[in-house]
């Protein structure tokens, strides 16, 4: 079946930027919507913003100035780059897959703890 | 910015019982209302779409109701294994969307 998988640094530096990966395997990563979704500790979870297999993205207003969502379909992975982190962002990320008839994330990754910390 | 409330925030019941959870919606968002269970260390799954669709492979003693501002989720013959964070999901302005905090079920 179908499995997210995060990677990235744990731990990232005040004012410098976060990067992750999202693998995608055991599918397709063609005509579905890829996912970022965060979670600080204590608090709800947010959507950061998503891309389109073709390439089209959408982001969360409140972060958009800083986001960065990208596909690589060849190795069917998504990326996510946020930069100029602060404590903030410290928090769980996710990498979640949609599709345009459910709406709803109907596969996700286990997500991945990322600290901002000097 | 829709704000999703779930009550309560920890439920304890008893295995073979129902358990009943309430997410509620600062406005109408519809039907379009998903359901989530999460267990630690785990991925969330999804387990309703749709304020009442059941996803690919959830049992029928998981059943999604409400519209609008009011939903719920009732899991029926509660089962050790449903011990998990619970939580709702709008996305009636797809894509954009927010989360309620969750409701932590225990099975005593």
């Amino acid at each position: 079946q179908v499995q997210l998988q995060e990677s990235g640094p744990g731990l990232v530096k005040p004012s410098e930027t976060l990067s992750l990966t999202c693998t995608v395997s055991g599918g397709s990563i063609n005509n579905y919507y890829w996912t970022w979704i965060r979670q600080p500790a204590g608090k709800e979870l947010e959507w950061i913003g998503r891309i389109y297999s073709s390439g089209s993205t959408n982001y969360n207003p409140s972060l958009k100035s800083r986001v960065t969502v990208s596909v690589d379909t060849s190795k069917k992975q998504v990326s996510l780059k946020l930069n100029s982190v602060t404590a903030a962002d410290t928090a769980m990320y996710y990498c979640a897959r949609a599709d345009s008839t459910i709406y709803a994330f109907d596969i996700w990754g286990r997500g991945t703890m990322v600290t901002v910390s000097s | 910015e829709i704000v999703m409330t779930q009550s309560p925030a920890t439920l304890s019941v008893s295995p073979g019982e129902r358990a009943t959870l309430s997410c509620r919606a600062s406005q109408s968002v519809s039907s379009d209302l998903a359901w989530y269970r999460q267990k630690p260390g785990q991925a969330p799954r999804l387990l309703i779409y749709g304020a009442s669709t059941r996803a690919t492979g959830i049992p029928a003693r998981f059943n999604g109701s409400g519209s609008g501002t009011e939903f719920t989720l009732t899991i029926s013959s509660l089962q050790s294994e449903d011990s998990a964070l619970y939580f709702c999901h709008q996305y009636i302005y797809w894509p954009l969307c927010t989360f309620g905090q969750g409701t932590k079920l225990e099975i005593k």
